[in-house]
C-alpha cells in the first residue's frame, strides 16, 4: 500500500528557533499535499495545502510568513515553523494525495514541543 | 463548506457490549469517507475508507456504513475489547479536497 513517512517523529526545541519537518510518499507521486495541525485534546485543523512547484494556499487564520511550506518534488513537501514559541507546540500531521489514483493517505505525525 | 460533527463525544461501555459511533456532514457531494483511530499521543490508524459509490465497509469487528443523502456514516464496533479503547476520529472529503475531521470520540472499553 502507499506510504507517507515524516521526519522527525518528534522534535522538541528552543523557543526563537526554527525547525523543519519533512512529509515524503514513498511509492507515489503527489502533486499535492495537506499539512494539519493537531492540539491537545482537539481534532485535526487543515492548516495549508501545499502545491507542488507553486506557492501554499493557507488556511484563515494560519500566518504564511511563520509556517513555510515547501513543495520543491513530487514526493517531498516542507513544513517549516520559523520563530517557534511554546503555543506552536503541537501534532503536525501531513497527507499526500495520489497523483493518479486521488487518494489521500496519512504520515504518522511530527511531535512539536517548544520549550 | 464540508462541516463534520460525531456523537458522542465520550462513551465508556463494559467489555463485550457492542457499540455505534455517529458521524455526520454537511456536505452530500462527499467522495471519501474515512474512519481512523488514534491512541493517546500518536498518530492515526486508518480503519475504514468509504467511497461515495459504496454504502458500507467491514472489517473483522467493524463495520462502516455511509448514508450520503442524510449525511451521516456510522462505524459499529462489535463485541467490544478493552484493546479498542482509544479516540475514533470520522473524516469527509470532497473530490480532490482534503479531509474535514470531525471532533472525534473517545470510546473507553472497561474490563
Amino acid at each position: 500500500g502507499a506510504v507517507v513517512s515524516q521526519h522527525p517523529s518528534r522534535v522538541i526545541c528552543k523557543s526563537g528557533t526554527s525547525v523543519k519537518i519533512e512529509c515524503r510518499s514513498l511509492d507515489f507521486q503527489a502533486t499535492t499535499m495537506f499539512w494539519y495541525r493537531q492540539f491537545p485534546k482537539q481534532s485535526l485543523m487543515l492548516m495549508a495545502t501545499s502545491n507542488e512547484g507553486s506557492k501554499a494556499t493557507y488556511e484563515q487564520g494560519v500566518e504564511k510568513d511563520k509556517f513555510l511550506i515547501n513543495h520543491a518534488s513530487l514526493t517531498l513537501s516542507t513544513l517549516t515553523v520559523t520563530s517557534a514559541h511554546p503555543e506552536d507546540s503541537s501534532f503536525y500531521i501531513c497527507s499526500a494525495r495520489d497523483s493518479g489514483s486521488y487518494e489521500q493517505y496519512f504520515g504518522p505525525g511530527t511531535r512539536l514541543t517548544v520549550t | 463548506k464540508q462541516e463534520v460533527t460525531q456523537i458522542p463525544a465520550a462513551l465508556s461501555v463494559p467489555e463485550g457490549e457492542n457499540l455505534v459511533l455517529n458521524c455526520s456532514f454537511t456536505d452530500s457531494a462527499i467522495y471519501n469517507l474515512q474512519w481512523f483511530r488514534q491512541d493517546p499521543g500518536k498518530g492515526l490508524t486508518s480503519l475504514l475508507l468509504i467511497q461515495s459509490s459504496q454504502r458500507e465497509q467491514t472489517s473483522g469487528r467493524l463495520n462502516a456504513s455511509l448514508d450520503k443523502s442524510s449525511g451521516r456514516s456510522t462505524l459499529y464496533i462489535a463485541a467490544s475489547q478493552p484493546g479498542d479503547s482509544a479516540t475514533y476520529l470520522c473524516a469527509a472529503s470532497n473530490y480532490g479536497q482534503n479531509f474535514v475531521f470531525g471532533p472525534g470520540t473517545r470510546l473507553s472499553v472497561l474490563p
